[in-house]
């Protein structure tokens, strides 16, 4: 089956811009998290969906950022006022259930996000 | 307390040698313990994951050992082989909890010489 697929898988934006990454999880998969990786670091956590809800958006910097899950199948990050700092790699994650031992996260390959 | 520290920043075997990976945590909440390897350019993927019900856990040439007192975990990759060359992240959540964001440590990069 395949995978989590992530798009665009480079994008390259003006400062001020809007941008919006899209991710397809692994079908059937309930959750599905996303994540920022800036380069020589781990990923940190951005935001996660149980279904069409964010079920935990705290890890959202500020409210340039959004993202939304309409179906409970795909989502879109959306970044309004692309900043210099906001150039990472976007990661998006699935996992079949949220609860107990069934929390493990498949991750996509990302979306490399450079704001010149 | 959410943090995840993972030691070494990076680390240089020989083929065939047993490279370790440490990881230590602060918060006893965290109940469950996935390692991710990474290739530049890729997604992570899943190498192996643990609960604090057991004290070790092999899968293949990875084990994982855990001691919960400490509140240590540690990655062991056997025969290491220059294919296993790439960035590795311990991480934890809390699932039980309803915590299901997994927090992470700031990656190993292993290089195995030929």
């Amino acid at each position: 089956g395949a995978g989590v697929s992530q798009t665009p898988s480079n994008k390259v934006t003006e400062k001020g811009k809007y941008v919006e990454l899209r991710c397809d999880p692994i079908s059937g998969h309930t959750a599905l998290y996303w994540y920022r990786q800036s380069l020589g670091q781990g990923p940190e956590f951005l935001i996660y969906f149980q279904g069409t809800g964010a079920a935990d958006d705290s890890g959202l910097p500020n409210d340039r950022f959004f993202a939304v899950r309409p179906e409970g199948s795909v989502s879109t990050l959306k970044i309004q006022r692309t900043e210099r700092g906001d150039s990472a790699m976007y990661l998006c994650a699935s996992s079949l259930f949220a609860s107990g031992s069934y929390n493990e996260q498949f991750f996509g390959p990302g979306t490399r996000l450079t704001v010149l | 307390q959410q943090q995840v520290k993972q030691s070494p920043q990076s680390l240089i075997v020989q083929k065939g040698g047993i490279p370790i990976i440490n990881c230590a945590y602060e918060n006893t909440a965290f109940d469950y313990f996935p390692w991710y390897q990474q290739f530049p350019g890729k997604g992570p993927a899943l190498l192996i994951a643990i609960r604090p019900d057991v004290s070790e856990k092999k899968e293949g040439r990875f084990t994982i050992s855990f001691n919960k007192s400490a509140k240590q975990f540690s990655l062991h990759i056997m025969d290491s082989q220059p294919g296993d060359s790439a960035t590795y992240f311990c991480a934890a959540s809390n699932p039980d909890s309803g915590t299901y964001k997994y927090i992470f440590g700031t990656g190993t990069r292993l290089k195995v010489l030929a």
